[in-house]
């Protein structure tokens, strides 16, 4: 029962450089999302997809890209990491065009931008 | 667009005390609303959900109430344990999941 998977657990950026968040999802869910979590602020969404192929921008959408060429994969790519992009990121899948489905989390990646 | 916003927190209470945490919602049409809850360390797992005007939700002595009229869908329980102890997000879909800004809830012997 693997569910939504997501790595590296936990990363240390320098300023500037550049990585991608790996998400992948065991569910044929046709919904994925990116949040970010920081501390007081909540659960802000950056990017979403309905299904592969189609991507649209959330709340806070600067800085980030994401591509989805499968069902199964949702990768979040950082360019030029500034230290405003530390943060705890979460991937989530669901069946988002039911009414009423139940998104399923990923544990999550602490990234640490220096 | 959509949005969500809760009380601030964080909450603390003791043992068996009464639990309210207030949610209120924009949102065009009718969106589910949603509670998630997350333990220390893990992703946000489904508490409860209602999909439509003056549905209840209810899970683990939890409750939300779907209101319209309100917009609002309050958590409520009637006694909390220590074993509550979390973060609780309240979250509208009407198209892309929307959360609130998190609720923390320490429960105290």
């Amino acid at each position: 029962n693997a569910g939504v998977t997501q790595t590296p657990k936990f990363r240390i950026l320098k300023i500037g450089q550049s990585m991608t968040l790996q998400c992948t999802q065991d569910m044929n869910h046709n919904y994925m999302y990116w949040y970010r979590q920081d501390p007081g602020m909540g659960l802000k969404l950056i990017y979403y997809s309905v299904g592969a192929g189609i991507t649209d921008k959330g709340e806070v959408p600067n800085g980030y890209n994401v591509s989805r060429s499968t069902t199964e994969d949702f990768p979040l790519r950082l360019e030029l990491a500034a230290p405003s992009q530390t943060s705890v990121y979460f991937c989530a899948s669901s069946y988002g065009d039911r009414v009423g489905a139940e998104a399923f989390f990923g544990q999550g990646t602490r990234l640490t931008v220096v | 667009g959509d949005s969500v916003t809760q009380m601030e927190g964080p909450v603390t209470l003791s043992e068996e005390a009464f639990l309210t945490i207030n949610c209120t919602y924009t949102a065009t049409g009718y969106p589910s609303l949603f509670w998630y809850v997350q333990y220390p360390g893990e992703g946000l797992q489904l508490l409860l959900k209602a999909t439509k005007a003056d549905d209840k939700g209810s899970n683990k002595g939890f409750e939300a109430t779907y209101r319209k009229e309100t917009t609002s869908f309050h958590l409520e329980k009637g006694s909390v344990q220590v074993s509550d102890s979390a973060v609780y997000f309240c979250g509208t879909q009407g198209g892309k999941l929307i959360f609130g800004q998190g609720t923390e809830l320490s429960v105290k012997p």
